[in-house]
């Protein structure tokens, strides 16, 4: 089976530009979370798909968005950049059944800088 | 919400050593997963383990739910062991990461 996808790998923004970012999970996987890794703060938790809806969300600002197709695909936007978004962003796919998480899997990040 | 903290912060060992890294948690989980992050940033799957124990190779994993705490055991500890391992688990429907210990293993 092939793992979590995520594209592109490496990309170079500038401040007040916006960013998408995608995901593929790993097939059979209908949920898919986002994280933020940081020096400074470390890894953080975005938010969550499933099923198309975004189940739940952590403490980031509205620029911070997401949404999931049909197929599971996910991506996810940054708008208005700012130097602090520089980071590695992962996502992870999971068999996620109703309320609980299951063990999840991680993409290879794709590395954000904003200069 | 759910706190997590592992230890130690950093480690630093002569390969062969013996390993144990800690995570501790201040709430019930339903999920507890181990990961090594490698330097390129890719997350690796080394348990999922709520509740007792595994074992896999060189390295095993406890969690003990009722007292709050999980355990990595890496034992013969090989240069390749280098790099950040993290604990994951769910709490308040989020999943929180503890901040990672940093293993160094020197030849």
């Amino acid at each position: 089976k092939a793992g979590v996808t995520q594209t592109p790998r490496y990309l170079i923004k500038t401040r007040g530009q916006q960013v998408t970012l995608s995901c593929s999970p790993i097939s059979g996987h209908r949920s898919v979370s986002w994280y933020q890794q940081t020096p400074g703060q470390g890894l953080q938790f975005l938010f969550e798909y499933f099923s198309e809806t975004q189940r739940n969300k952590g403490n980031f600002p509205g620029r911070f968005s997401g949404r999931q197709f049909s197929n599971s695909r996910s991506e996810m936007n940054v708008s208005t950049l700012e130097l602090g978004d520089s980071a590695l962003y992962l996502c992870a796919s999971s068999w996620m059944t109703s309320g609980s998480y299951n063990e999840q899997f991680f993409g290879p990040g794709t590395r954000l800088t904003v200069l | 919400g759910i706190q997590v903290e592992q230890s130690p912060p950093d480690l630093i060992l002569q390969e062969g050593a013996n390993s144990t890294l800690r995570c501790n948690f201040s709430d019930s989980v339903n999920n507890l997963q181990w990961f090594h992050q490698n330097p390129w940033g890719q997350l690796i799957n080394l348990f999922y383990i709520p509740s007792g124990t595994k074992q896999n190779g060189r390295l095993s994993a406890t969690t003990v739910a009722t007292e709050r705490y999980s355990l990595l055991y890496i034992s013969s500890s090989q240069t390749t062991d280098s790099g950040v391992y993290f604990c994951m688990l769910q709490g308040a429907q989020k999943l929180v990461f503890g901040q990672g210990t940093r293993l160094t293993i020197n030849p």
